[in-house]
C-alpha cells in the first residue's frame, strides 16, 4: 500500500536561511509525488510535482524538491526562506488515481 | 491552475441537522473528490464523486452520512447528515481535469457543529 511520511511536525528557520521540509514515501511502481501548501484559513495550493525526468523539480514561490529513488525521499527545499512562507506543508503520493497525504509539517519562518 | 469555488465558505450548525456543500469548477473535469480535514489533522479522502452514478466511498465513510451528487462535469455537492460535534472539520472539494494530471483543491468549507 502507498504511504507518505513527514517526520517533522514543525520546522523552524530564520528568514534568509535555506529550508528543508522532509518527506519519504512507500509505493509500488513508479511514484507520482506532490507538495501542497496550506496558508491559514485557506485551501490547499499546489506547489510542485514529480512524475518523471529530472530529479530536481522546480515549483511555485521559489520552492524546489529533490526526488531520491534510493532513499525514497522527496524533500521540499528553498534557498532563502521568507516570513510569508510560514504555513502548513503537505507531501502526497498518487495511488490508484487518489492522493494519499502525509501528516503535514508546519513551517515557521522567524524574522 | 483551476478555479474552484465552494459554498458556503463556513457555517455553524446545530447537531442533528444537515449541511450541503456545493463545489463549482470553471470547466469540465474528469474527476472530483471530497476530502475532510479535521482540526490539526491531515486530509482524508471521503469519496470520489462519479458523474451520473453513485459516489465511490472510502473505508469508514458511508452514503447515508455523506450523500454526494455529481449531476455534470463541473458541479458536485456533499451533504453531511445528522451532524454531531465530531463532524466539525474543513471539507474540501478537489478536481483533476485530465486523468494523471495535477489535483487541485477548492478553498474549503469550515463547519462547526454545536
Amino acid at each position: 500500500a502507498q504511504s507518505v511520511a513527514q517526520p517533522e511536525d514543525q520546522v523552524n528557520v530564520a528568514e534568509g536561511n535555506p529550508l528543508t521540509v522532509k518527506c519519504t514515501y512507500s509505493v509500488s511502481g513508479n511514484p507520482y509525488l506532490f507538495w501542497y501548501v496550506q496558508y491559514p484559513n485557506r485551501g490547499l495550493q499546489f506547489l510542485l510535482k514529480y512524475i518523471t525526468g529530472d530529479n530536481l523539480v522546480k515549483g511555485s514561490y521559489g520552492f524546489e524538491a529533490e526526488f531520491n529513488k534510493s532513499q525514497t525521499s522527496f524533500h521540499l527545499k528553498k534557498p532563502s526562506a521568507l516570513v510569508s512562507d510560514s504555513a502548513l506543508y503537505f507531501c502526497a503520493v498518487r495511488g490508484q488515481n487518489k492522493l494519499i497525504f502525509g501528516a503535514g509539517t508546519r513551517l515557521a519562518v522567524h524574522p | 491552475s483551476a478555479v474552484i469555488s465552494q459554498k458556503p465558505s463556513r457555517d455553524i450548525c446545530q447537531r442533528g441537522t444537515s449541511l450541503t456543500i456545493q463545489c463549482q469548477v470553471d470547466s469540465q473535469v474528469t474527476m472530483m473528490f471530497w476530502y475532510r480535514q479535521q482540526p490539526g489533522q491531515s486530509l482524508t479522502l471521503i469519496a470520489t464523486a462519479n458523474q451520473g452514478s453513485e459516489a465511490t466511498y472510502e473505508s469508514g465513510f458511508v452514503i447515508d452520512k455523506f450523500p454526494i451528487s455529481r449531476p455534470n462535469l463541473t458541479f458536485s455537492t456533499l451533504t453531511v447528515s445528522n451532524l454531531s460535534p465530531e463532524d466539525s472539520s474543513i471539507y474540501l472539494c478537489s478536481v483533476v481535469y485530465r486523468v494523471g494530471e495535477t489535483q487541485y483543491f477548492g478553498p474549503g468549507t469550515r463547519l462547526l457543529v454545536l
